[in-house]
């Protein structure tokens, strides 16, 4: 089955506390986003990925880290969470640009930073 | 950035058609609108996109008016499963690819 997923799907931790939220898909897709989502505030971009070794930020990636060693997988790093990082993260990934393909979302991942 | 205006919210009523109008009247002339949905806290889910003609998939149909100012999203026969936020999207340029991004949407209630 096609699919995008993510683990955890939610983790509660402390700040300062290094975390990795992992994102993988299955459909060969070249382009790879993070995205947060909270009341308010719609989905914000936080990171994208349009192939291999090429990542760039997107409009609210202050706190955040990425990397993409391989096509499959797009981890979202938080070196030192903090509490304004408390949200609902989302993974995505279409086959190639977003603005001419289906973006194919995972099921999220309840974050919350005490 | 061409930029999308929804209404915050509407009703329908299970077995109807709903109509989801969006209005980009900023929208250039190489840039598609996509609709997404998202149910409850789920990821968004992809529903049709289109640049110029009408389309139509096995969810929906998508009409975008002549001079592609607006469109509207019909649901043909609303179920209580499309109880949803829906996303009208104008892609935007990225840094050579595009990107999407979400506003606030329309949260569509269907009633039975």
């Amino acid at each position: 089955e096609a699919q995008v997923t993510q683990n955890p799907r939610y983790l509660i931790t402390v700040t300062g506390k290094k975390l990795t939220v992992t994102c993988s898909q299955n459909m060969n897709h070249e382009y790879m986003s993070w995205y947060r989502q909270d009341p308010g505030l719609g989905l914000r971009q936080i990171y994208y990925s349009m192939n291999v070794e090429v990542t760039d930020k997107g409009d609210v990636p202050e706190g955040y880290k990425v990397s993409r060693k391989e096509k499959r997988n797009f981890p979202l790093i938080l070196e030192s969470p903090s509490p304004n990082q408390t949200s609902l993260y989302f993974c995505a990934s279409s086959l190639s640009s977003p603005g001419s393909n289906e973006q194919f979302f995972g099921p999220g991942t309840r974050l919350t930073v005490l | 950035d061409a930029k999308t205006t929804q209404p915050p919210s509407m009703d329908c009523a299970e077995g109807r058609a709903a109509n989801l109008p969006c209005n980009h009247s900023t929208i250039s002339g190489n840039e598609y609108v996509y609709w997404y949905r998202q149910i409850h806290s789920q990821g968004p889910q992809y529903i049709i996109h289109g640049l110029k003609n009408n389309e139509t998939n096995e969810m929906a149909s998508l009409i975008i008016t002549e001079d592609r100012k607006s469109s509207t999203l019909i649901l043909p026969h609303a179920t209580l499963r499309d109880t949803a936020v829906y996303y009208c999207i104008v892609s935007r340029s990225q840094g050579g690819s595009e990107k999407l991004v979400f506003g606030k949407g329309t949260k569509l209630t269907v009633n039975p």
